[in-house]
């Protein structure tokens, strides 16, 4: 079956630190795959998203590329704000058999202090 | 626009209670998805609906939940009898037949079983 793994968290850096947050998934056929973000007190939002190998999701400064020979969607952002603190959670998305759902990885709580 | 509308955001029941969620997706937005999303992990797919019609209904535990979407608009959640394991955030979300790649989340319910 499908599955997401990401990096647990909390994940504390320092504004403009460099991020990283790990994804990496289980899927038969080509699964499209998304960065959902939570904000305190609101509900998830797509942040970025990738359909095919190769490609690259991009917005607000983040950024996750598609690899299928490493099975991986690593989110990351060069310089980070406190603004960015939330929770991020990694997803597939495969349509094949008739399944149309989302499965998510657990979530990465990330704290960034000024 | 509005967005993804739940209600209510928040209830607190003893456990063997009924409860009901509710949601009215993005206006034209022919796909509804409810999930569960337990403490400290992703949401699952408990069902999803095409219209009025749901095609995947393979996870919602049907001994005690049931769901229905009259009018392929609006749609409703059903917990009877409640459990304490059932205590949750239920996510509603929406997106176009065509955009499944496009699934926009509601703030959802937190329920609390005692």
């Amino acid at each position: 079956g499908n599955s997401v793994t990401q990096m647990e968290g909390p994940v504390t850096l320092s504004e403009e630190a460099f991020l990283t947050i790990n994804c990496t998934y289980t899927a038969t056929g080509y699964p499209s795959l998304f960065w959902y973000v939570q904000y305190p007190g609101e509900g998830l939002q797509l942040l970025l998203k990738a359909t095919k190998a190769d490609d690259k999701g991009s917005n607000k400064g983040f950024e996750a590329t598609y690899r299928k020979e490493t099975t991986s969607f690593h989110l990351e952002k060069g310089s980070v704000q406190v603004s960015d603190s939330a929770v991020y959670f990694c997803a597939l998305r495969n349509s094949g058999g008739g399944a149309d759902g989302l499965t998510f990885g657990k979530g990465t709580h990330l704290i960034i202090q000024p | 626009e509005a967005g993804v509308v739940q209600s209510p955001r928040y209830k607190i029941i003893e456990k063997k209670q009924p409860v009901a969620f509710w949601c009215n997706p993005i206006s034209g937005h022919n796909t509804l998805y409810w999930y569960r999303q337990n403490l400290g992990q992703g949401p699952e797919l408990l069902i999803r609906y095409e219209n009025e019609e749901a095609v995947d209904d393979s996870q919602l535990p049907k001994d005690r939940f049931s769901a229905e979407r009259l009018k392929g608009v609006d749609s409703t959640l059903k917990i009877q009898p409640a459990e304490l394991g059932d205590s949750a955030v239920y996510l509603c979300a929406s997106s176009f037949a065509g955009q499944r790649n496009e699934q926009f989340f509601g703030p959802g319910t937190r329920l609390t079983v005692l």
